[in-house]
């Protein structure tokens, strides 16, 4: 069945540093979503792509995803101690079901 | 709008009972999806409801079914609790925008432990 893996898993980073996470699946998607989950909360929608090639910002976060519509990241860029929380990609192939990434928790150090 | 809610928040079970979780989908949203989330497995989707049909499913044993009803509420039940099957129970429900984005909106879940 379909697949999607993520990395890191873990990524501690200074405030100010950049930090990028990286979903790649093992079939060509239709869509990608990215998910927050904040520590102790729930999921929490950021954005969905849908093109191939495709790239989205919001304030400091810049979503891409792949040529072939099978791998996608999430970069943020000078990161804030309010960015702390577990990222996710969630790709929907065929099947329509969602597969999510085991996520890559981000740890801003202040 | 309200957002979603789930009840209850936390449940301890034991093993070989059966559970019920209910999940009040935004206002307007007709399309229910049921997630597992365990530390081991990350996040697995279970089941999708759209008007009282199961429009998708994952790849869970038949003791996790669940039901939509009218009103879009639904509830999901599993039977014969194992050890394995405590988690977190969320579930997250959509809209189809006219921009083709279903987001979902994700409940606080339900915390469930089984002894």
């Amino acid at each position: 069945g379909q697949q999607v893996m993520q990395i890191p898993q873990y990524q501690h980073v200074q405030e100010g540093e950049d930090f990028t996470t990286y979903c790649n699946s093992s079939t060509t998607l239709s869509n990608i979503q990215w998910y927050k989950q904040r520590p102790g909360g729930h999921p929490v929608f950021l954005i969905q792509l849908v093109k191939s090639g495709e790239v989205k910002k919001q304030k400091r976060l810049t979503f891409q995803f792949g040529e072939a519509k099978k791998n996608s990241s999430l970069h943020i860029t000078a990161t804030q101690t309010t960015d702390v929380g577990t990222y996710f990609c969630a790709g929907k192939g065929g099947s329509y079901i969602p597969t999510f990434g085991r996520g890559t928790s981000l740890i801003v150090h202040p | 709008k309200a957002g979603v809610t789930q009840t209850p928040r936390y449940l301890i079970k034991t093993r070989g009972q059966q559970v019920t979780l209910s999940c009040s989908p935004i206002s307007g949203h007709r399309s229910v999806s049921w997630y597992q989330q365990t530390p081991g497995q990350g996040l697995q989707f279970l089941f999708e409801y759209f008007s009282e049909t199961q429009r998708n499913k994952g790849n869970f044993p038949g003791r996790f079914s669940g039901r939509q009803f009218s009103n879009s509420r639904s509830e999901m039940n599993v039977s014969t609790l194992e050890l394995g099957d405590s988690a977190l129970y969320l579930c997250a429900s959509s809209s189809l925008t006219s921009g083709g984005t279903d987001t979902q909106y994700f409940g606080p879940g339900t915390r469930l432990t089984v002894l």
